[in-house]
């Protein structure tokens, strides 16, 4: 069954302080892992998107990495912020005849003061 | 920059009654999807629409739901007799090409909350 699970469920940090987001996918056929970005009561953002060839993706203070042989990704988030508070969602997309995309439950990170 | 815009931004309804939400994609993208968010859950994929007729439904799309593209900028989901489990946060995307394809990133609107009373 396609699956994406994400750990944390939530998270707390010190705004400047570095944290890093998991996540495991049961996807296949693999097409592409994206990590969005979605504000309370938002739509989500794209923040970066891989495919099976590319191991690491950066977008500003957001850095992603994949490895496709364990179906792990992370999502690195450097400095925080206070904006950066949100939940951080992990999508994969399979192509089986057609794309399907699956969205995991989400981090929902928080940055204190 | 271009965006997806959805109306209304909040819906309440009565149990039983007919919603339409609305949505205007990106104007040279091909590809609309329709997404729902409960409250504290995860987005889940309802319909994708391409070239005016549904590609991909999911099992939640059922027969309450419909979709339509009434004219070469809208894209609307109703909900013929709406229910309590209605209750969540809709969003349209759309893309360029098919979703999960590399090149073809989704943009989502920023949602109508329904709330089903």
């Amino acid at each position: 069954k396609n699956q994406v699970e994400q750990s944390p469920q939530s998270l707390i940090i010190l705004e400047g302080k570095n944290c890093t987001l998991q996540c495991n996918y049961t996807v296949s056929p693999f097409s592409n892992l994206r990590w969005y970005k979605q504000d309370t009561g938002r739509g989500p953002v794209s923040l970066t998107i891989m495919t099976f060839s590319e191991n690491t993706k950066s977008n500003g203070r957001y850095t992603a990495t994949l490895d496709a042989d364990t179906k792990q990704s992370s999502l690195h988030i450097t400095a925080s912020q206070l904006s950066d508070s949100a939940s951080y969602i992990c999508v994969v997309s399979a192509y089986t005849g057609g794309f399907k995309t699956i969205f995991g439950a989400g981090t929902r990170l928080f940055v204190k003061a | 920059e271009p965006e997806v815009t959805q109306t209304p931004s909040h819906q309440v309804t009565q149990m039983g009654q007919e919603v339409i939400l609305r949505c205007v994609p990106i104007s040279n993208h091909l590809y609309f999807y329709w997404y729902r968010q409960i409250l504290g859950q995860k987005v889940e994929f309802l319909v994708s629409f391409y070239n005016n007729e549904i590609s991909e439904k999911s099992e939640i799309f059922d027969d309450q739901f419909s979709v339509e593209r009434p004219d070469g900028s809208n894209f609307t989901l109703k909900i013929r007799s709406t229910k309590l489990e209605d209750s969540a946060m809709y969003f349209c995307a759309s893309s360029g090409g098919p979703a999960g394809k590399f090149s073809d990133e989704q943009f989502f609107g920023p949602g109508t909350r329904l709330t089903v009373l």
